[in-house]
């Protein structure tokens, strides 16, 4: 099974500042086979980004994608107040697909 | 618009089988991937399993055993059953839609969860 982790746990930034968040595997995976949600409290995750770069319908183009192998990246350019949330990484494994524990994206 | 809806008790004593539905409306249920995922309490995700319109599953090896998805096209009703629960499996139980054209790699839609808590 491919861990994924992701750093750091929580990031502080301020509205209009840029926001990298990591997700690192355990072994390496396609890029075919990475997405990134954000998730709000007490709401469902929302797909941001999928084949790693790919921005799902709907999301600003400040939410940006990359990585290959084993290391991948999601950026937003410029943070706006429903920016701040929590971030998951996925990996799609053929016969399985894990998450990584998240980055909490704080003001 | 599509949506998804879990619907079920909200609690289960151990021992016993939790029961969850997922009504989609707005949209057909033929053609796509759905699944299941969980979120215990400040924790992270966990796939469930997955199932298509023809009925093919395929569930997480950890909870293989004990886990059962079915799907209902014509009634566009996807359901869950996990037997034998502990307190380990108090989540949020979300389902979820896989991408277009039967692409399972990623989930679009969620549900907005229906939270389960295993206690006597």
């Amino acid at each position: 099974e491919v861990v994924l982790t992701q750093s750091p746990g929580t990031l502080s930034l301020s509205p209009g500042e840029r926001a990298t968040l990591s997700c690192r595997a355990s072994q390496s995976i396609s890029s075919s086979y990475l997405a990134w949600y954000q998730q709000k409290p007490g709401q469902a995750p929302r797909l941001l980004i999928y084949t790693t770069s790919s921005r799902a319908t709907g999301i600003p183009d400040r939410f940006s994608g990359s990585g290959s192998g084993t290391d991948f990246t999601l950026t937003i350019s410029r943070l706006e107040p429903e920016d701040f949330a929590v971030y998951y990484c996925q990996q799609y494994g053929i016969t399985s697909y894990s998450f990584g524990q998240g980055t909490k994206l704080e003001i | 618009q599509v949506q998804l809806q879990e619907s079920g008790p909200g609690l289960v004593k151990p021992s016993e089988t939790l029961s969850l539905t997922c009504t989609v409306s707005g949209g057909s249920i033929r053609s796509y991937y759905w699944m299941w995922i969980r979120q215990s309490p400040g924790k992270e995700l966990e796939w469930v399993g997955y199932i298509y319109d023809t009925g093919k599953a395929n569930y997480n090896p950890s909870l293989k055993s004990r886990v059962t998805i079915s799907v209902d096209a014509s009634k566009n009703l996807l359901s869950l059953k996990l037997s034998s629960v502990t307190a380990a499996d108090t989540a949020v139980y979300f389902c979820a839609r896989g991408g277009d054209y039967g692409d399972r790699r990623y989930f679009d839609l969620w549900g907005r969860g229906s939270l389960v808590t295993v206690s006597s």
